[in-house]
This record gives C-alpha cells, sequence and structure tokens, in this order.
C-alpha cells in the first residue's frame, strides 16, 4: 500500500502568516492526491482534490500543488477559522490511504 | 444540500458484532460510490472500505474477511456489518461519498469495542 508521511506533525503559526504543509508519498499517485481539513469534534472537510483543485466553497487563500511523490498545501494569509488538523489522502491506488495528519495551531 | 447520517453505533464486547448504516439525501445516492473511514480515539482516519454502484467492493487488509460494506439504493443506504469485533475497532466511523474522490462526510458514529 501507498504511505503518505506528513510534514511537519504540528506546525505553529499565527494569524495572517503563510502556512506550508508537504505531504510525501511511498510511491507515485500521479495527481491523485486529496486534503481534508478536521476541526475539534467535527467530520473531516473536502478541501483540494487532485492535487490542485479546490472544492466548492473553499476560499482561495487555499492552494494545493505537486504532482507524482511531492504535495504541498499552502494556506497563503491564515485566518481563526484555519487553524485544524489537515490529513493528505490519495486516490490512485486501492487501499485508499491517509496521511497522519498536520496539527495546525496558533 | 448533500447529507449522510450515521447510525448503529455503540458498545460491543469483543467478538461481537454491529450493523452501522448510513442514510443519505440530496443526491442520487445510485449514482455514487460510497466509503466507510473510521478513526480511532486521539489518531487519524483510517479509510475501511468502499462500494461502487455497481456493488463491487474494496477492503483495507486490516478490515477484510470481518466486514462486510453493502447498499440499499431504494432506501438511499449504505451499511457496514462488523463481525469479530476487536479492542482495536473501536473508533468513530464516517461514511463519506465518492465521485472520483471523497466529497462529503458524515458525522460519525462510535464504536466501542470493550468488555
Amino acid at each position: 500500500e501507498i504511505v503518505l508521511t506528513q510534514s511537519p506533525a504540528t506546525l505553529s503559526l499565527s494569524p495572517g502568516e503563510r502556512a506550508t504543509l508537504s505531504c510525501r508519498a511511498s510511491q507515485s499517485v500521479d495527481k491523485y492526491l486529496v486534503w481534508h481539513q478536521q476541526k475539534p469534534g467535527q467530520a473531516p472537510r473536502l478541501l483540494i482534490y487532485d492535487a490542485s483543485n479546490r472544492a466548492t466553497g473553499i476560499p482561495a487563500r487555499f492552494t494545493g500543488s505537486g504532482s507524482g511523490t511531492d504535495f504541498t498545501l499552502t494556506i497563503s494569509s491564515l485566518e481563526p477559522e484555519d487553524f485544524a488538523v489537515y490529513y493528505c489522502q490519495q486516490r490512485n491506488s486501492w487501499p485508499y490511504t491517509f496521511g497522519q495528519g498536520t496539527k495546525l495551531e496558533i | 444540500e448533500v447529507q449522510l447520517v450515521e447510525s448503529g453505533g455503540g458498545l460491543v464486547q469483543p467478538g461481537g458484532s454491529l450493523r452501522l448504516s448510513c442514510t443519505a439525501s440530496g443526491f442520487t445516492f445510485s449514482n455514487y460510490g460510497m466509503n466507510w473511514v473510521r478513526q480511532a480515539p486521539g489518531e487519524g482516519l483510517e479509510w475501511i472500505s468502499f462500494i461502487r454502484s455497481s456493488g463491487s467492493t474494496e477492503y483495507a487488509d486490516s478490515v477484510r474477511g470481518r466486514f462486510t460494506i453493502s447498499r440499499d439504493n431504494a432506501k438511499k443506504s449504505l451499511f457496514l456489518q462488523m463481525d469479530s469485533l476487536r479492542a482495536e475497532d473501536t473508533a468513530v466511523y464516517y461514511c463519506a461519498r465518492e465521485t472520483g474522490y471523497i466529497d462529503y462526510w458524515g458525522q460519525g458514529t462510535l464504536v466501542t469495542v470493550s468488555s
């Protein structure tokens, strides 16, 4: 199975700063990388699909990039509501796998 | 509005069984694949099963042979039959719609396996 490794595990930043989250795959997933956001006590929510496509209603400050094995989620200027856990997930091959998550904290 | 509502969670003893349900609304259920994803307390997300609109299925190794995914399109419902439950199956179980990728999640139902 494809292993996804996210870094850093925890990212401490302030509102208004830029956040850069990384996801590395153990083998190529082509463009088939998805990002989900999860806030405490809530279900996850789709942010980005196929590496760089924002889901409906997702603000433009969220940008996904990458292909193959290296992917990045960038949040250009953090808003208070962006502090959450972010998971990458590959849909290139079965079984689907998730990264272990990056916690973005204030 | 897409809505997914899970039910059926609860406390079960090791070796026991439980059947989870997910009721869908706001979209044509029969046209979509559906997933189950779980999250152990304080842990990350783990994909466990998928069923296509055709009815064919996929499973994670951790549950293959113990869990069975199924669907009833007439009732707009997804199911997860969980047998031979273990302590490590304790988690919140989410159903999630698939449109080539997971795009909507339910709120989850908690399953606790303990004596």
